[in-house]
């Protein structure tokens, strides 16, 4: 599976949209983008994926470019509560496995 | 419906001991992953088992070790162990299809090791 390259923090202020980066430049065809967070010391929870095309839904937005190398993790108002670390993933089919890279921690500012 | 749930969610053992975890899966699902999260490493995978098979293995010496039950129960074992097994130990539960996205964490057991 690529390898995937995140900022270590982050801030957000409460209301305003939260965009966390994700560099993926070694993806290739048939591997997806995987967005997963883990709130303190609970397990991780699934938040959205991507093949190619832009995804949305209840929770955030995927914004993938063009050339799939990077992909843009949206969630248009966060609140305290989606302080957390965000995991990138890319996977493929054929890997029955999640590999998590070291992600990226949001704290949400009041 | 349930969630995924582990038993113990708490554990202190000392080095040399061995140790069970528990793993429930969601009703109808049939895999469970095991992973193990630790400050310097981050998040490992252990192995998965479907249908009561071992499908997929991570990196983790033989002590550890996992066994699936025929109503998708899992649990895992780790024997002989070190101060180094020191973690949180996750289960996820899908249906055992390709996308990942099928792969829901419990909330995990913290196991100490003194």
């Amino acid at each position: 599976d690529a390898k995937t390259t995140q900022p270590p923090s982050m801030d957000c202020a409460e209301g305003r949209a939260a965009n966390l980066p994700c560099n993926h430049s070694t993806i290739s065809g048939n591997e997806y983008v995987y967005w997963y967070r883990q709130i303190h010391s609970q397990g991780p929870q699934y938040i959205i994926h991507g093949l190619k095309n832009n995804e949305t839904n209840e929770m955030a937005s995927l914004i993938i470019t063009e050339d799939r190398k990077s992909s843009t993790l949206i969630l248009p108002h966060a609140t305290l509560r989606d302080t957390a670390v965000y995991y990138c993933i890319v996977f493929s089919g054929s890997a029955r496995q999640l590999t998590f890279g070291s992600g990226t921690q949001l704290t949400v500012l009041p | 419906k349930a969630g995924v749930t582990q038993t113990p969610r708490y554990l202190i053992k000392t080095r040399g001991q061995q140790v069970t975890l528990s793993c429930s899966p969601i009703s109808g699902h049939r895999s469970v992953s095991w992973y193990q999260q630790t400050p310097g490493q981050g998040l490992q995978f252990l192995f998965e088992y479907f249908s009561e098979t071992q499908r997929n293995k991570g990196n983790f010496p033989g002590r550890f070790s996992g066994r699936q039950f025929s109503n998708s129960r899992s649990e895992m074992n780790v024997s002989t162990l070190e101060l180094g097994d020191s973690a949180l130990y996750l289960c996820a539960s899908g249906s055992g299809g390709p996308l990942l996205n099928e792969q829901f964490f419990g909330p995990g057991t913290r196991l100490t090791v003194l």
